[in-house]
């Protein structure tokens, strides 16, 4: 299974561009790249799932080189409510289960 | 189109008693997963249960069991509450036609063990 490392914790500003990397050096070549986020006393929602170049929904980007060994997740000009925990998972098909690890604890700033 | 729900929202239970966890899926989901949470930490597979059969299970011992009922509804059953129990449980329902990593988690339920 593909271990992710991403940051511990970040800090933004109202209105900036927040990007969040996430390290998968074994990801494997079936494997898709998916972001959850979470708010306090909240299950986890989903973002965005990728697997290679770019994604792009009305929430966030996701950026995949083509060697796949790390991705980034760009939330476009942050408010106050994006302050979250944003985990990064590596998904290797067959049935649902999700592996979580400790996530980035963004903190969004007035 | 109504969400994943979960009751209790909290609970408070003594070790070695046994508690039962409820969660209703997302109207059309026939997947239910459970997660557990402890305070810091991300979430962890518990087991995944699919047209009323386990289908997939983490590192839990037996005392965490479930059920999943042909309404798609679920239950998670721990028996012998160790302190260590004490987290967040979610669930989180899916559908074999949306993408398989897409899950929909409920709001959880606190458990707390004394």
């Amino acid at each position: 299974l593909a271990k992710t490392t991403q940051p511990i914790s970040m800090d933004s500003y109202e209105g900036q561009e927040v990007n969040i990397t996430c390290s998968h050096n074994n990801i494997a070549t079936n494997d898709y790249i998916t972001w959850y986020q979470q708010f306090p006393s909240q299950g986890p929602r989903f973002i965005i799932q990728g697997y290679k170049t770019k994604v792009t929904n009305e929430v966030a980007s996701l950026f995949i080189p083509a060697d796949r060994k790390s991705s980034t997740l760009s939330l476009p000009r942050v408010s106050l409510s994006d302050t979250a925990v944003y985990y990064c998972l590596i998904f290797s098909g067959g049935y649902n289960k999700l592996i979580f690890g400790a996530g980035t604890r963004l903190a969004v700033h007035p | 189109e109504t969400g994943v729900t979960q009751s209790p929202t909290h609970l408070i239970k003594t070790r070695g008693q046994q508690v039962t966890l409820r969660c209703s899926s997302q109207s059309g989901h026939n997947t239910v997963s459970w997660y557990q949470q402890a305070l810091g930490q991300g979430p962890q597979f518990i087991f995944q249960y699919y047209r009323e059969e386990e289908n997939g299970r983490g590192n839990f011992p037996p005392r965490f069991s479930g059920l999943q009922f042909p309404n798609y509804s679920s239950e998670l059953n721990v028996n012998a509450l160790e302190l260590d129990d004490s987290a967040l449980y979610l669930c989180a329902s899916s559908s074999t036609d949306s993408l398989p990593d897409e899950q929909y988690f409920g709001p959880g339920t606190r458990l707390t063990v004394t």
